[in-house]
């Protein structure tokens, strides 16, 4: 059975600091892991990542993944009040499926 | 474009009922899934469709039906409903032709209470 786990479960920190989500997976077929943001309402896409050691970035938020040791990191520097929300690690196995991780609760306080 | 929209917003039933989940898209995309967001357990795969005429399940089925109606829409049914399946229901899509569905776009959500 896949196995996506996101660590910490939530975390406060204050405008301005940087933040660090991890996300470990098994899967039995990896194609490719994806990080969502989700803000009360429907997940919205960051990153899809499929290549060991390359970076991907948009603005203060870049992810990185590790396949050899089978895990992904997301980072969010210079924080706003703004990026609050669930962040939500999936791996893909095939064409079709996604299995998320319970995803990590960012809370930045002004 | 509307996206991927789904109805109802919300939805109080008692045990035994049933109900249908609608979802539908304009985006073109071929397949389309199914997930209930329960809290701390992320989202869980209820049923898919990679194509329009296929159904497969997903990681916890039980309880539910789909029906792929056509490329637009896919239509979820509980047909005696649970308290157990009190949860946030999220409709998606994603593309498979030329490109695999690796991202995937959701709906607003569904809020359901079985009581």
């Amino acid at each position: 059975e896949d196995k996506v786990v996101q660590s910490p479960l939530s975390l406060v920190v204050h405008e301005g600091d940087t933040v660090t989500l991890n996300c470990s997976y098994e899967v039995t077929n990896f194609r490719s892991l994806l990080w969502y943001k989700q803000e009360k309402k429907a997940p919205t896409f960051l990153f899809m990542l499929t290549s060991s050691g390359i970076e991907k970035k948009s603005g203060r938020l870049s992810s990185i993944l590790d396949k050899k040791e089978l895990f992904s990191i997301l980072n969010i520097t210079a924080t706003q009040t703004g990026d609050s929300a669930v962040y939500l690690c999936a791996v893909s196995p095939n064409d079709y499926k996604l299995s998320f991780g319970a995803g990590t609760t960012v809370t930045v306080r002004a | 474009n509307a996206g991927v929209t789904q109805t109802p917003k919300f939805q109080v039933l008692k045990t035994g009922q049933s109900m249908t989940l609608q979802c539908a898209q304009d985006m073109n995309h071929n397949s389309m899934y199914w997930y209930r967001q329960d809290p701390g357990m992320g989202l869980r795969l209820i049923y898919y469709s990679a194509s329009e005429g296929t159904t497969d399940k997903g990681e916890v089925p039980n309880g539910y039906n789909v029906s792929r109606l056509n490329k637009r829409e896919f239509s979820l049914r509980l047909e005696s409903a649970a308290p157990s399946q009190t949860s946030v229901y999220f409709c998606a899509t994603g593309r498979t032709s030329g490109r695999p569905a690796y991202e995937q776009y959701f709906g607003p959500g569904t809020r359901l209470t079985v009581t």
